[in-house]
């Protein structure tokens, strides 16, 4: 079965702090890729970073970093120097094959994060 | 571009009403995916189509939901007739191969 698990539904953490918000997965494709986003309360989606399941480097992306432990299937998101403006809905997600070869993309139940100054 | 774009961005609406979201795709972007937002249940895929074929549509909760692709360029979901559980933000989302892009939302109310 393909599927996505965020076993933390919210967390707090101080201003300036580090953060890790964890991510598992599972799938039997050999080809496949990870996403995270971020949803602030005003509703948008934003995309953060992306790692593809061939990719031998973490992924970067200014203050996020994606921690890729691919034998133990986690997609780990790394938020540097956390900043009020950090604190939003997380959702970690995966693209898998579907039906006629053609990719779908899946979320995770997602991580609330709020920052306290 | 102007990005994947939702219309309405809200719809109130009476139980046992038809109500039709919209989205048009990014030009070029030959994937399009239809997601529900909901407390309880999060994000679930209901649909996507490939080039305008519709590839998977078993997240449809029941035959009350539909969708279509017309074109390249437009897309529908369709709700006959809508029930109060349908309440929910309903997302389209189009890439090529990359990460997806997002419309606003469509935050739909039945009453």
């Amino acid at each position: 079965a393909q599927k996505i698990t965020q076993t933390q539904p919210g967390m707090f953490v101080q201003e300036k702090e580090a953060v890790t918000l964890d991510c598992t997965y599972d799938t039997s494709d050999q080809s496949y890729g990870l996403f995270w986003y971020k949803q602030p309360s005003s509703g948008e989606m934003i995309f953060l970073i992306y790692q593809g399941s061939y990719d031998e480097q973490n992924a970067t992306e200014g203050r996020y970093s994606l921690n890729f432990q691919k034998a133990r299937k986690s997609a780990n998101l790394v938020i540097s120097a956390s900043q009020l403006g950090d604190s939003a809905m997380y959702f970690c997600a995966m693209r898998v094959s579907g039906y006629s070869s053609a990719s779908k993309i899946i979320f995770g139940s997602g991580t609330r994060l709020s920052i306290r100054p | 571009d102007a990005g994947v774009i939702q219309s309405p961005r809200h719809e109130v609406t009476e139980m046992g009403q038809e109500v039709t979201l919209r989205c048009k795709p990014i030009s070029g972007h030959d994937y399009l995916f239809w997601y529900r937002q909901t407390m309880m249940r999060g994000l679930e895929l209901l649909i996507y189509f490939n080039n305008n074929v519709p590839i998977d549509d078993s997240g449809m909760p029941e035959d009350r939901f539909s969708a279509k692709m017309p074109n390249a360029s437009f897309s529908t979901l369709k709700i006959q007739p809508s029930e109060p559980r349908d309440s929910a933000v309903y997302f389209c989302a189009s890439t090529l191969r990359g990460e997806l892009f997002f419309g606003e939302g469509s935050r739909l109310t039945v009453l």
